[in-house]
């Protein structure tokens, strides 16, 4: 089956950086998305590791170990528009598996 | 391309009612996925289509709920009868092709179908 963990709640000061982290179980596995989702409104996609490594793009990174079944979102110089959920989800043969998602919140 | 269209954004039933769900997703993308999302349970997936056959429905949660995808431009989740804790927002996303998700393989989420059965 599979499985995936994260915390449900983080708080960050504004400029500050703040990591998420997600650990997973599954098999098929074929990559790793973070996906941002702000209230009331639909994920949409931040970023992909399908290797081992850290993947930059902008304020936001992502890394992924294979063989540790762990993944990270970090955010650098945070701002208010941050505040959201931020979901990890794996890939399971054709599927998108969701975590229950990590929801940031971002103080002046 | 307008994205993924959903309706209705919202719908207040009473327990008992039959309540559909529409979806339209991106042209040309072959992968169609109805999700549910709450706050215990977080994003589950229920059922997805490749090319319009259902390929997986375990995650359907019990018969009162079907769907289906009479063409590649339409897509609907039934769910009759309707109760209390079928009160959940209802996502349907798309991808372009492939069978495997990568960076420019991305599943695309509609607005959602806020659902409340009172």
């Amino acid at each position: 089956g599979q499985n995936i963990d994260q915390p449900t709640e983080m708080t960050a000061t504004e400029g500050a950086i703040v990591q998420i982290n997600c650990t997973y179980q599954t098999s098929g596995f074929n990559g790793l998305f973070w996906y941002q989702q702000h209230a009331g409104e639909a994920p949409t996609f931040l970023s992909y590791n399908v290797l081992d490594g850290l993947e930059e793009k902008g304020r936001f990174s992502s890394f992924l170990s294979r063989s540790k079944g762990y993944s990270y979102l970090l955010l650098k110089e945070l701002q208010m528009k941050d505040s959201a959920s931020y979901l990890c989800a794996v890939t399971s043969t054709d599927k998108l598996i969701f975590g229950t998602g990590t929801r940031l919140q971002v103080f002046p | 391309d307008a994205g993924v269209i959903q309706s209705p954004r919202h719908e207040v039933t009473e327990m008992g009612q039959e309540v559909t769900l529409r979806c339209k997703p991106i042209s040309g993308h072959d992968y169609l996925f109805w999700y549910r999302q709450t706050m215990m349970r977080g994003l589950e997936l229920l059922i997805y289509f490749n090319n319009n056959v259902p390929i997986d429905d375990s995650g359907m949660p019990e018969d009162r709920f079907s769907a289906k995808m009479p063409n590649a431009s339409f897509s609907t989740l039934k769910i009759q009868p309707s109760e209390p804790r079928d009160s959940a927002v209802y996502f349907c996303a798309s991808s372009p092709a492939g069978g495997v998700f990568s960076g420019a393989n991305v599943l695309t989420f509609g607005a959602g179908s806020r659902l409340t059965v009172l």
